[in-house]
């Protein structure tokens, strides 16, 4: 079946580590999607990338990084110069350009990865 | 930053209609207005949009004022399990999301 794989589902991490979270996705969508949730608060937007080789800056993308060398892969590096990094994050993607009624910019979300800072 | 707004919270009675609103005013002309809701600790789940007709599908009806600036989302006979948090979006907004709704359906 078709969808988006995010991996690890929980993780921990010490100050000052890096780590970097998985998104792959095999939905041969253009389009794919980073944001951060902390609880009780909405999703914020860290990257997105509308095409290989090529990625935007989100709200928040301060200690955060981000590569698209193929077009099903969107991994996420938390650096240790992100603050705060404990929090749930969330990995999307669509098609990218929206067509009339194709409904192109429909997300299909992945699971989440929970990260802890100890 | 998110450009749509919704209501914080709402609750709704089980067995009843559950309507949910969104204002978009900043929604320009060729752009859709999506829902999704999140149950909690999970991915969001896309649940219904539209461009300017009313929609419906096997979860939702979906209602846009003929301005386009706000909508309502419809769950006819909401269920305990449709709590959750709602987002609404328009896709002139690189997919940004705001805080949503969090509906509690109480028996």
């Amino acid at each position: 079946d078709g969808g988006i794989t995010q991996s690890p589902k929980y993780l921990f991490r010490k100050e000052g580590q890096n780590v970097t979270l998985s998104c792959e996705q095999n939905l041969n969508h253009d389009a794919m999607y980073w944001y951060r949730q902390d609880p009780g608060q909405g999703l914020r937007l860290i990257y997105y990338s509308q095409i290989v080789n090529d990625f935007q800056k989100g709200d928040i993308a301060e200690g955060y990084s981000v590569s698209r060398e193929k077009k099903e892969s969107f991994p996420l590096t938390v650096t240790s110069a992100q603050k705060n990094p404990t929090a749930f994050y969330l990995c999307a993607s669509n098609a990218g350009t929206p067509t009339s009624r194709s409904g192109a910019n429909v997300l299909t979300f992945g699971a989440g990865s929970r990260l802890t800072v100890l | 930053d998110a450009k749509t707004t919704q209501p914080p919270s709402m609750d709704c009675a089980e067995g009843r209609a559950a309507n949910l609103p969104c204002n978009h005013s900043t929604i320009s002309g060729n752009e859709y207005v999506y829902w999704y809701r999140q149950i909690h600790s999970q991915g969001p789940q896309y649940i219904i949009h539209g461009l300017k007709n009313n929609e419906t599908n096997e979860m939702a009806s979906l209602i846009i004022t003929e301005d386009r600036k706000s909508s309502t989302l419809i769950l006819p006979h909401a269920t305990l399990r449709d709590t959750a948090v709602y987002y609404c979006i328009d896709s002139n907004n690189d997919m940004r999301f705001g805080a949503g709704t969090r509906l509690t359906v109480k028996p």
